[in-house]
């Protein structure tokens, strides 16, 4: 059975760089497959930021930041977000997944718990 | 301004027929799936198109007509109490977008 966990900061001050972490155990990160990681706040719901496949595709959302990205460590099994220079629109529940089915026919799942990040000074 | 519009809140007494519906342009275009999550827990995934996955009970389907999606929940049973949420790909925004969630009580 694939599981998911997000690891990371909890508290990330205005300006500073966050990384979240995400291992996975049952799967192995270097497959074929897309990742993905989305958030979820109470004022804009789930919002998806970004999936990356282990050949090196990948796709963003515009509502990233031109530093921001992907990373898969195939090593360790897990793949990371990285984002710059983070504001307070940054807070928010993070959650990285599994993305299955094939282009133009993919869903998300399994889910990590998920993993609160809060930015303020 | 979500892509996908969903209701706020729908309720049903256990036993009951309810029916969630998703609208948005995409939909036709590309393949809807639908999440629940449970007191804001991770999201699992119950339906794609009317396809349900591995473990999810026979008494969630889905269906599409135009430009709505639906999920039926027939026999409503108390763990069904959650929110549901709808995604597509929007090409014009070029982005996965989620619906506002729709929080299902059972009474």
């Amino acid at each position: 059975q694939v599981h998911l966990r997000e690891s990371g900061p909890g508290l990330v001050k205005p300006s500073e760089t966050l990384s979240l972490t995400c291992s996975i155990s049952g799967y192995n990160v270097g497959s074929d497959t897309f990742w993905g990681w989305f958030r979820q706040t109470p004022g804009k719901g789930l919002e998806w930021l970004a999936s990356l496949h282990p050949d090196g595709t990948s796709f963003y959302s515009p509502s990233l930041r031109r530093r921001d990205m992907m990373s898969l460590d195939t090593s360790n099994n897990q793949f990371s977000l990285t984002l710059t220079s983070v504001t307070a629109a940054d807070t928010a529940t993070y959650y990285c997944a599994k993305i299955g089915g094939v282009s133009g026919r993919r869903w998300f799942g399994p889910w990590g718990q998920g993993i609160l990040v809060t930015v303020s000074s | 301004q979500s892509a996908l519009t969903q209701e706020v809140s729908v309720s049903g007494t256990v036993g009951q027929r309810v029916t969630l519906s998703c609208i948005g342009n995409n939909i036709g275009r590309y393949p809807v799936s639908w999440y629940q999550q449970i007191s804001h827990v991770a999201p699992k995934i119950v339906m794609f198109e009317t396809s349900r996955p591995s473990g999810i009970p026979d008494r969630f389907s889905g269906s599409r007509s135009g430009t709505t999606s639906s999920l039926t929940i027939s026999g409503l049973q108390p763990e069904d109490e959650a929110d549901y949420y709808c995604s597509t790909w929007d090409t014009s925004r070029r982005t996965w977008v989620f619906g506002g969630g729709t929080r299902l009580t059972v009474l």
